[in-house]
């Protein structure tokens, strides 16, 4: 019984590249959630999806992020012209419900170095 | 909007005591409790949720307390062993369909 899959694990870019991470949510888990953490830092939500659908957005940079979970394939996180400061670790979490009913099960992210 | 906070950045217990993780929350609209894990390396882990309409829930080593008067949330650990340092976080969800807003997280260290 897989868990939630990232890929890939390590993504280095160079600035002005562009970066992509795929998240599969758990079998049977159709809500996936983007977050954020910074080193010493907590996660910060980025964003929630479900097929097809973004939900909330509110934590998502105005320029150069976006997300998508297409109907079939995994949600991808895409960021545009990468900067020193996108470098972090990515987590997508996943849940059979809305977050509001069932905990979120969280892959093991996608740590992007900027260089 | 919620902030979440933890007491204290670090812990450190001596193996086989029992530990205690603070959380303190700011919406007392704040209905779903989640403590999580995480290990150097690794996603958060799922360890125990608590609803608004309980004070106490158990499970194996752990239990969670929720004071939703002062909202304020614990963690606590029994028999505290090797395998359970890491950093622990509280998150906190507001209404049905609204993102889990997590704490800064607190380093548990247990020495030999």
């Amino acid at each position: 019984n897989a868990g939630v899959m990232q890929n890939p694990r390590h993504l280095v870019r160079r600035r002005g590249q562009e970066a992509r991470l795929r998240c599969s949510p758990m079998k049977g888990h159709s809500h996936v959630y983007w977050y954020r953490q910074l080193p010493e830092e907590g996660l910060k939500f980025m964003v929630y999806l479900q097929k097809e659908n973004i939900i909330d957005e509110s934590g998502m940079p105005k320029e150069r992020f976006s997300a998508e979970f297409p109907k079939e394939g995994p949600s991808i996180l895409r960021i545009q012209q990468v900067v020193r400061g996108d470098s972090a670790a990515y987590f997508c979490a996943s849940s059979p419900t809305t977050g509001g009913n069932s905990p979120l099960h969280f892959g093991n992210g996608t740590r992007l170095t900027v260089t | 909007g919620e902030s979440v906070g933890l007491h204290l950045p670090t812990l450190s217990v001596q193996e086989g005591d029992n530990s205690i993780i603070n959380c303190a929350y700011s919406n007392s609209a704040s209905d779903y409790f989640i403590w999580y894990k995480q290990e150097s390396g690794k996603g958060p882990q799922f360890i125990i949720d608590i609803r608004s309409n309980m004070d106490k829930r158990q499970g194996q080593r752990v239990t969670v307390l929720l004071n939703k008067t002062v909202k304020h949330l614990s963690l606590q650990i029994a028999a505290t062993q090797p395998g359970d340092s890491a950093v622990y976080f509280c998150a906190v969800i507001t209404g049905a369909n609204s993102k889990l807003t997590f704490g800064k997280g607190i380093t548990l260290s247990v020495r030999p």
